[in-house]
């Protein structure tokens, strides 16, 4: 069964840094979105991208945050300046059509110190 | 309000107890909802998609009121693998998550 992967699982870094998460979506899907879930918090909405331009994004993807797609296959999700309350699972997912069932990565763990 | 709303719980139930919970949802334009269910620190996993005739899919049945906006999950013959948190997801121009409901099947 196709899925999206994640790379790293886990990724530690010092407060100030940037950081540059990596998503592998479905192949065949065109919808691609960033989540993410602070410890014991709900999931929350960061982006949504959609034919090379992001398609909605929610207050927390402040200037900090950038996606890109830079090749046909990866979608990546850069924080600039990690703060510490970027410290949270992050989720990337994908789905073929807007609005349809969402396929997830297994997440990176982002630990900023 | 909230656009997506679940009862939290837990809902700790027995082995083959039935058990079901809802979730509300503010915006009356929303299009499509699912139910997610995600173990502990792991990915969320689609459960089920919500039909407007309400659907069944082995011992779980989904069902939806548009007229009092919330969506519902119920479980029968809970198994121990049951024991998850539930997430309602419903599709508002973006797909929001509920919290989450934490069901917990003991033996």
């Amino acid at each position: 069964e196709p899925e999206v992967t994640q790379t790293p699982s886990h990724q530690v870094t010092q407060m100030g840094q940037e950081v540059i998460l990596r998503c592998v979506p479905i192949s065949n899907h065109l919808y691609f979105y960033w989540y993410r879930q602070i410890l014991g918090q709900k999931v929350e909405f960061l982006v949504s991208f959609y034919n090379n331009e992001i398609s909605e994004k929610s207050e927390i993807f402040d200037d900090q945050f950038s996606v890109e797609r830079p090749d046909g296959s990866n979608f990546t999700l850069k924080i600039r300046s990690t703060k510490l309350e970027d410290s949270a699972m992050y989720f990337c997912a994908s789905s073929q059509r807007e609005g349809e069932k969402l396929f997830f990565g297994s997440g990176t763990q982002l630990s900023v110190l | 309000r909230k656009e997506v709303e679940q009862d939290p719980g837990p809902f700790n139930v027995p082995e083959g107890a039935t058990v079901a919970f809802n979730c509300t949802y503010s915006n009356s334009a929303s299009q499509s909802f699912f139910w997610y269910r995600q173990d502990c620190r792991k990915e969320p996993k689609l459960l089920m998609s919500v039909y407007s005739s309400g659907n069944e899919d082995g011992r779980f049945t989904a069902q939806l009121n548009r007229a009092s906006q919330y969506i519902s999950l119920l479980i029968r013959d809970s198994k121990l693998s049951d024991s998850a948190t539930y997430l309602c997801v419903v599709n508002d121009y973006k797909l929001s998550f509920g919290a989450g409901t934490t069901v917990t099947v003991r033996a």
